[in-house]
């Protein structure tokens, strides 16, 4: 099945820890996002890779790091910096613009299941 | 900074009613305008815009764009209770660094 996972669907954390969430896709995107969605609120970006060994920060990207070591793979770990953790946690791929033959293919971004982080 | 603003933040509607949700944006470099359907994970494409005045069409789902009043409209007709979710609209522009905006969402609920 093609599509985008990500792992755990729940996750807890004690204050002071770090902890990677995970997202692979075997949709072969060339880019990757993460985004954090806090209850009654949109999607905010944190971080974002157009190419493998490459990664932006987003809106939101204080308290986390990312790495993109290989194309499929795009994890998101969330450092005891970021003060508010507690958040639903969503990843994303598309094709990067130039590189399909639709505008469809390019601009839709695919989404992952999530993950939902507690800090206790 | 780009902005993308829905309206109304939620809605509670009947089963039959017809609904309507609004998103504006201000972007730099407009590329287009995409609705997503969220109920309870990962948010599922809806539609897609480029064009103004071009309706798109999914079954009881339909959407238009006008880009210059920079808004779209999302219609529901005949609302089923499976329509409940939050519908979110995000829009990309044309800058180098292919981000997506989204705006804060409308939650819907629609009762029996």
């Amino acid at each position: 099945d093609g599509g985008i996972t990500q792992s755990p669907k729940y996750l807890f954390r004690k204050e002071g820890q770090n902890v990677t969430l995970s997202c692979e896709q075997n949709l072969n995107h060339d880019a990757m996002y993460w985004y954090r969605q806090d209850p009654g609120q949109g999607l905010r970006l944190i971080y974002y890779s157009q190419i493998v060994n490459d990664f932006q920060k987003g809106d939101i990207a204080e308290g986390y790091s990312v790495s993109r070591e290989k194309k499929e793979s795009f994890p998101l770990t969330v450092t005891s910096a970021q003060k508010n953790p507690t958040a639903f946690y969503l990843c994303a791929s598309s094709i990067v613009r130039g590189r399909a033959s639709a505008a469809r293919s390019t601009d839709t971004q695919y989404f992952g299941p999530g993950t939902r982080l507690t800090v206790l | 900074e780009d902005k993308v603003v829905q309206s109304p933040l939620s809605l509670v509607v009947h089963e039959g009613d017809t609904v309507t949700l609004n998103c504006s944006y201000e972007v730099t470099n407009f590329r287009s305008l995409l609705w997503y359907k969220q109920e309870k994970k990962a948010p599922t494409f809806l539609f897609m815009l480029t064009s103004s005045g071009i309706e798109k069409k999914s079954g009881r789902l339909s959407s238009i764009l006008d880009k210059k009043e920079l808004f779209s409209i999302l219609n529901i007709t005949a609302t089923q209770t499976g329509d409940s979710a939050v519908y979110l609209c995000a829009v990309w522009n044309n800058n180098a660094g292919n981000m997506l905006t989204f705006g804060g969402g409308t939650r819907l609920m629609v009762k029996p």
